[in-house]
């Protein structure tokens, strides 16, 4: 069954720490979708990036990176000299492809609630 | 365009009461998905349109619930006769393509005293 695990509930840091997010994720697919969404504290879910199962390249963003790695099933989430701006619940989400049936919704892990303190 | 915009903000209501929220998706946008939050927790699949046709319900939706999206632009959910497990935050999503992202209004937090 499809599923997202992401264990770690809260992380606090201080400000300029590098901080990693872990994801591990089920699918039977072999095509599916894994994405990162942040939510502040004004609600709204706020996407970061997109990847494809295709696709193991890593990628960078400015302070944000991201390691999709196929063998252990995870799609984590670097944040480098982290800001109080930062801040946030990030939430890793999977969308399965054609044979998992799938319109395209996302299963969303538990999310990380991220404090960073000045 | 502004986004995704969900109104009301913030709605509390007796249970029994039947509540409607709304939700108006990017114009482009054919495909509109319902999701909903409670605390502590991450968004859960709902329903999802494409255009004006109700394509995918999930389990969680119980016979209460109602979706809508008429002329497949705006749409609707109704709760009937409110309970208080459906204290939560209902999200609206929509986006181009199956697979591509999708833009989140800021929500509906509905409260059940």
């Amino acid at each position: 069954a499809q599923k997202v695990t992401q264990a770690q509930t809260e992380i606090s840091v201080v400000e300029k720490e590098d901080v990693t997010l872990d994801c591990v994720y089920e699918t039977r697919d072999t095509t599916y979708y894994l994405f990162w969404y942040k939510q502040p504290p004004s609600g709204e879910l706020v996407f970061l990036i997109r990847r494809n199962s295709f696709d193991e390249q890593n990628e960078i963003s400015g302070r944000y990176s991201w390691n999709f790695q196929k063998s252990t099933s995870s799609f984590n989430f670097t944040i480098t000299a982290s800001q109080v701006v930062d801040s946030a619940v990030y939430f890793c989400a999977l969308s399965e492809g054609e044979v998992g049936g799938s319109q395209g919704n996302l299963i969303f892990g538990k999310g990380t609630k991220l404090s960073v303190k000045p | 365009d502004t986004g995704v915009s969900q109104n009301p903000r913030h709605k509390i209501t007796k249970r029994g009461q039947n509540v409607t929220f709304r939700c108006d998706p990017i114009s482009e946008h054919n495909r509109l998905y319902w999701y909903r939050q409670t605390l502590g927790q991450g968004p859960e699949f709902l329903t999802y349109f494409q255009n004006e046709a109700q394509l995918e319900k999930s389990r969680l939706l119980s016979d209460r619930f109602s979706a809508e999206r008429p002329k497949g632009s705006f749409s609707t959910l109704e709760i009937q006769r409110t309970e208080q497990g459906d204290s939560a935050m209902y999200l609206c999503a929509s986006s181009l393509g199956r697979h591509t992202e999708a833009f989140f209004g800021q929500g509906t937090r509905l409260t059940v005293v």
